[in-house]
């Protein structure tokens, strides 16, 4: 069955905190993408990837880096994190780009205090 | 950047009765449009899609129009249960052969016995 695994799913951490956020697919997807939701604006694209060694900005980059190390695995990295990052994070993968719906992993839960 | 403009952001209806709910996008090249739901402290999943060739499609109780001209899409849901409060986002790509999608800021759906 196809999965899209996230972790942690929750996650606390400081002003100024380093935090790496997991996600792996098991679904031979090319395309892996991080977004985030939050009330009010939906679900906003951070970046993507549409293979291992691939990076490809979104619309909300500011703060973040990925790196996709391996078609499975996707990381989101916030080095200096700041309140403005609380949010609900979603990894999803997809075969192709934008003509197919992505599949989305399980979110995790991130609050900067 | 390009948006997707949804409405409305809360809708309540009776039980039995149908819900709609509104899209609208920038770009006339965009092609594919998906529709997912997400319960309370879930993950989004895909309900229902229609690509630029249709009008029109539909599946379980769920109706999808797609008017290209007006750039418009909506989702109807007739004979709504209490199953079927959720929050419902609407996505379009971004444009004809991009990766991207860009998703509607959601509605909050609740069905009232």
């Amino acid at each position: 069955e196809a999965a899209v695994t996230q972790s942690p799913r929750n996650k606390v951490t400081v002003t100024g905190g380093n935090v790496t956020l997991s996600c792996r697919q098991t679904n031979s997807h090319n395309y892996m993408y991080w977004y985030r939701q939050d009330t009010g604006h939906g679900l906003r694209l951070i970046h993507y990837s549409y293979g291992a060694g691939n990076l490809q900005i979104g619309d909300v980059p500011d703060g973040y880096k990925a790196t996709r190390t391996t078609q499975e695995d996707f990381f989101l990295l916030l080095e200096l994190a700041s309140p403005s990052q609380t949010s609900l994070y979603f990894c999803a993968s997809s075969k192709t780009g934008g003509n197919q719906a992505p599949l989305f992993g399980e979110g995790t839960r991130l609050s900067v205090l | 950047g390009e948006q997707v403009e949804q409405l409305p952001s809360i809708l309540r209806v009776q039980e039995g009765s149908s819900a709609s709910i509104n899209c609208t996008y920038e770009n006339s090249a965009s092609n594919y449009f998906p529709w997912y739901k997400q319960e309370p402290g879930e993950n989004p999943k895909l309900i229902i899609d229609i690509r630029s060739n249709m009008e029109r499609k539909q599946t379980q109780g769920l109706i999808v129009l797609l008017d290209k001209k007006a750039k418009r899409f909506s989702l109807h849901i007739t004979d709504t249960q209490p199953g079927d409060s959720a929050m419902y986002f609407c996505a379009a790509s971004l444009s004809s052969g991009s990766w991207q999608l860009i998703f509607g800021s959601g509605t909050q759906l609740t069905v009232m016995p």
